[in-house]
């Protein structure tokens, strides 16, 4: 069975410092999307980046990047120029590529954002 | 922008009750999900629907659960005989049919079970 581990509960930057958020998977598939979500405090999770895992070149959304390590099976979010609206939990989740709709999420990291 | 919405955003029952939580998806999406997140624990997949079927569900899902579209707009989560250790926060998702497979989640049911 596929697993995710985010290894850090809490994390906190400094505002317009970057910060990076690490997720590791465990699976045997070779076809598969990483995603990391956002959920702000009493809101809804969303979407921040998806990578697949056929392509080798690391998606980028303005602000946010990852950097993907297929063969050590990390996806670890950066953040740059942290903005006080960046504050949240992220959550990292794996999807298999054909046969399964479920997303498998790590348990999470809160990330503070300090003035 | 269209989102996800849940109702009621917090129910409290008894246990052995019959809940029922609802979702309304984004409305030209195909795809819906139920997730559940146990207080201080990781957000489980609990399933999947589509074309009017369950297309795919977790050992959770039990026979105890049971999911329903009654009509064009809403998705709901149904609990048979609700337990104690069913307390938790229930997300609806949804998605387009398209090869980004981005899950649009709601805001959350927080179900307390008493």
């Amino acid at each position: 069975a596929q697993t995710v581990t985010q290894s850090q509960p809490e994390m906190s930057v400094q505002e317009a410092e970057t910060v990076t958020l690490s997720c590791t998977y465990d699976t045997s598939e070779s076809d598969y999307y990483l995603f990391w979500y956002k959920q702000p405090p009493s809101r809804q999770m969303i979407l921040v980046i998806r990578q697949e895992a056929y392509k080798q070149q690391n998606a980028t959304e303005n602000r946010f990047s990852v950097n993907f390590q297929k063969a050590a099976k990390s996806f670890s979010l950066k953040i740059s120029d942290s903005q006080l609206g960046d504050a949240a939990m992220y959550f990292c989740a794996y999807k298999r590529g054909r046969g399964s709709e479920k997303l498998v999420f790590g348990k999470g990291t809160k990330l503070t954002v300090n003035p | 922008e269209p989102e996800v919405t849940q109702t009621p955003s917090h129910q409290v029952t008894q246990m052995g009750q019959e809940v029922i939580l609802r979702c309304v998806p984004i409305s030209n999406h195909l795809y819906f999900y139920w997730y559940r997140q146990i207080l201080g624990q990781k957000v489980e997949f609990l399933v999947s629907f589509y074309n009017n079927e369950i297309s795919e569900k977790s050992e959770i899902f039990d026979d105890q659960f049971s999911v329903e579209r009654p009509d064009g707009s809403n998705f709901t989560l149904k609990i048979r005989s609700t337990k104690l250790e069913d307390s938790a926060m229930y997300f609806c998702a949804s998605r387009f049919r398209d090869s980004s497979y981005e899950q649009y989640f709601g805001p959350g049911t927080r179900l307390t079970v008493t």
